[in-house]
């Protein structure tokens, strides 16, 4: 596609419950990121898919969070038991071949755990 | 790994006076450095780069100037406009972090 998107936009969910991000990066792009965004922070990093490699999971805050990319296209990020703190904006990019370019970022997902 | 460390945190200036934001970074075999703004409610977005085979690149009103020596570069943005207004990140090559952004706010 033209960009990268994201889905859902928006996700309220109640304490303990597990959830689903989606990112559908460019075409043709091999890496792929995930970011977390709390209110008026900067960038955390989450997690690096590039291409057939192991993905970098080096930036999970908990064994909560785990990620996923089938076929080297669509990611999944699944936070399980979340928690209040988990409350925040979930940004996907991805880059033509690794962190050497520049990301295209998707709008992201605005999770609030209540 | 790298560590980008990025000031001032917040910066407010009169429109049509310049802005300069500055990083730092500690691998020196990092190669590649991106700026990216990011406003209110969107995701970042890349509005300009450097490889290290450069020592300024120049787009419009923004500029980045590359010192690989004293390893930081900078961001330059002229004339500034109230559209200016969002936060700016930097990154550099080789890792996934980012700095930890910088408020700019253009007061008419």
């Amino acid at each position: 596609g033209a960009g990268v998107s994201q889905s859902p936009s928006n996700k309220v969910t109640e304490k303990g419950k597990d959830v689903e991000l989606r990112c559908d990066p460019i075409s043709g792009h091999t890496a792929l990121y995930w970011y977390r965004q709390s209110l008026g922070q900067g960038l955390e990093f989450l997690i690096y898919f590039q291409g057939n490699s192991a993905p970098d999971k080096s930036g999970l805050p908990s064994d909560r969070f785990s990620a996923e990319r089938t076929g080297g296209s669509v990611s999944t990020l699944t936070i399980q038991r979340t928690q209040q703190e988990d409350s925040a904006v979930y940004l996907c990019a991805s880059s033509l071949a690794g962190t050497a370019y520049g990301y295209t970022f998707g709008s992201g997902t605005r999770l609030t755990v209540v | 790994g790298e560590n980008v460390e990025q000031h001032p945190s917040t910066l407010s200036v009169q429109e049509g006076d310049s802005a300069v934001i500055k990083c730092t970074y500690s691998d020196s075999a990092s190669n590649y450095f991106p700026w990216y703004k990011q406003e209110l409610g969107k995701g970042p977005q890349l509005i300009i780069d450097i490889r290290s085979n450069v020592g300024e690149k120049k787009d419009q009103r923004i500029a980045v100037t590359l010192n690989k020596t004293a390893k930081h570069f900078s961001l330059h943005i002229t004339e500034t406009q109230p559209e200016d207004s969002a936060v700016y990140f930097c990154a550099a090559s080789d890792d996934m972090r980012f700095g930890a952004g910088t408020r700019l706010t253009v007061k008419p």
